[in-house]
């Protein structure tokens, strides 16, 4: 039974580039959440989303970042014309449908972005 | 105010120490709360769930004061295999909205 899956885990952009993350949820896991942290800090949460729906995009900056979890295939957090500040820690976790243990989250191994 | 806070630490103990995190939420809506333990350039993961009553898991023990709006984390016998950061997570419910604190490093010295 495989775990969160993430890819790329690492990548490297220039400035002004795009980068694009990709998080496969557990198998029968719906709720996908993207996470963000800086080198010693904590997880920021970034978006939620079910399956074709953003459910709380609170945490995503206004310009720039975008998030999907289409009906097939993995959720991806897009991110346009990069800067240095989006170097980070991206982290996609998973969890099943709502239940009395919300908030068990299963993590992804994290996708290392840097930009140059 | 942060929905979580911690005090970042770091708590630099010795072998065998028993050691204590505190973790204060601000939502008195948050309905349930974790410790996930992160080690360094590691993904996070759930250490223990923490009940109203208090639980123990081994040398782990998790209390909720729902009053003061705390939760704590206490090791005991710390071992060097406990160095991590640990994460205190609450959860206010509805469409599962998971807020991480900043999380607490832990160094246990040989």
């Amino acid at each position: 039974n495989a775990g969160v899956m993430q890819n790329p885990r690492h990548l490297v952009r220039r400035r002004g580039q795009e980068a694009r993350l990709r998080c496969s949820p557990m198998k029968g896991h719906s709720h996908v959440y993207w996470y963000r942290q800086l080198p010693e800090e904590g997880l920021k949460f970034m978006v939620y989303l079910q399956k074709e729906n953003i459910i709380d995009e609170s945490g995503m900056p206004k310009e720039r970042f975008s998030a999907e979890f289409p009906k097939e295939g993995p959720s991806i957090l897009r991110i346009q014309q990069v800067v240095r500040g989006d170097s980070a820690a991206y982290f996609c976790a998973s969890s099943p449908l709502a239940g009395p243990n919300t908030g068990e989250l299963f993590f992804g191994e994290g996708s290392r972005l840097t930009v140059l | 105010r942060k929905e979580v806070e911690q005090d970042p630490g770091p708590f630099n103990v010795p072998e065998g120490a028993t050691v204590a995190f505190n973790c204060t939420y601000s939502n008195s809506a948050s309905q349930s709360f974790f410790w996930y333990r992160q080690d360094c350039r590691k993904e996070p993961k759930l250490l223990m769930s923490v009940y109203s009553s208090g639980n123990e898991d081994g040398r782990f023990t998790a209390q909720l004061n729902r009053a003061s709006q705390y939760i704590s984390l206490l090791i005991r016998d710390s071992k060097l295999s406990d160095s991590a950061t640990y994460l205190c997570v609450a959860n206010s419910g509805g469409y599962q909205k998971v807020t991480f604190g900043i999380g607490t490093k832990l160094q246990v010295i040989p």
